[in-house]
């Protein structure tokens, strides 16, 4: 079973700052079933990244995925207001969809 | 426009079952892999349970194996979850939720609430 690790905990930065989380993998896992998502209060996930690199349905080109074998890093570029949220990587096969604990972005 | 409808969350005691539903439209649902993910409150997303779209293929988190049941009427259009024997830590918002490429579809979930 694939376990994923995120880092950091928590990450408190300003808006137009750049942001980069990570996501480590227990074992090396194919960049083809790599995703990240963000999480606002009271709303459903929101896929920003899938196959670790392509960018999701009408995200915005700040959101950028990177990574390969057990590293794997999502940047926003320039943080904006509506981007504090927590964020998590998932790992997706036919027979599960592991997700990491998450990283809260706040505002600093 | 793709919609995924989930029902059934409620109070219940520890040992209780319950069953939840999810109806879809928008898209044709027996082309998919479904799933059902949680959030606990205060934590993280937890996939719970997949389904493969004929429903010969089901894949559970180790926690719940044995006592949550993921089953699909494809002429309805529907997922399901039966839970037994529910634990507190069952407790959670539960979603449906499939995913198509570059679009990830998600309900807006159903509130399960474990307390004696």
């Amino acid at each position: 079973e694939i376990v994923l690790t995120q880092s950091p905990g928590t990450l408190s930065l300003s808006p137009g700052e750049r942001a980069t989380l990570s996501c480590r993998a227990s074992q090396s896992v194919s960049s083809s079933y790599l995703a990240w998502y963000q999480q606002k209060p009271g709303q459903a996930p929101r896929l920003l990244i899938y196959d670790t690199s392509s960018r999701g349905s009408g995200i915005p080109d700040r959101f950028s995925g990177s990574g390969s074998g057990t590293d794997f890093t999502l940047t926003i570029s320039r943080l904006e207001p509506e981007d504090f949220a927590v964020y998590y990587c998932q790992h997706y096969v036919s027979s599960a969809r592991t997700f990491g604990q998450g990283t809260k972005l706040e505002i600093k | 426009e793709v919609q995924l409808v989930e029902s059934g969350g409620i109070l219940v005691q520890p040992g209780g079952s319950l069953r939840l539903s999810c109806a879809a439209s928008g898209f044709t649902f027996s082309s998919y892999w479904m799933s059902w993910v949680r959030r606990a409150p205060g934590k993280g997303l937890e996939w719970v349970a997949n389904i493969k779209q004929d429903g010969t293929e089901k894949y559970y988190v180790d926690s719940v194996k044995g006592r949550f049941t993921i089953s699909r009427d494809n002429a309805k259009n529907s997922l399901f979850l039966q839970m037994n024997s529910l634990r507190v830590e069952d407790t959670a918002v539960y979603y449906c939720t499939f995913s198509s490429g570059r679009s990830d579809y998600w309900g807006q979930g159903t509130l399960v609430t474990v307390s004696s």
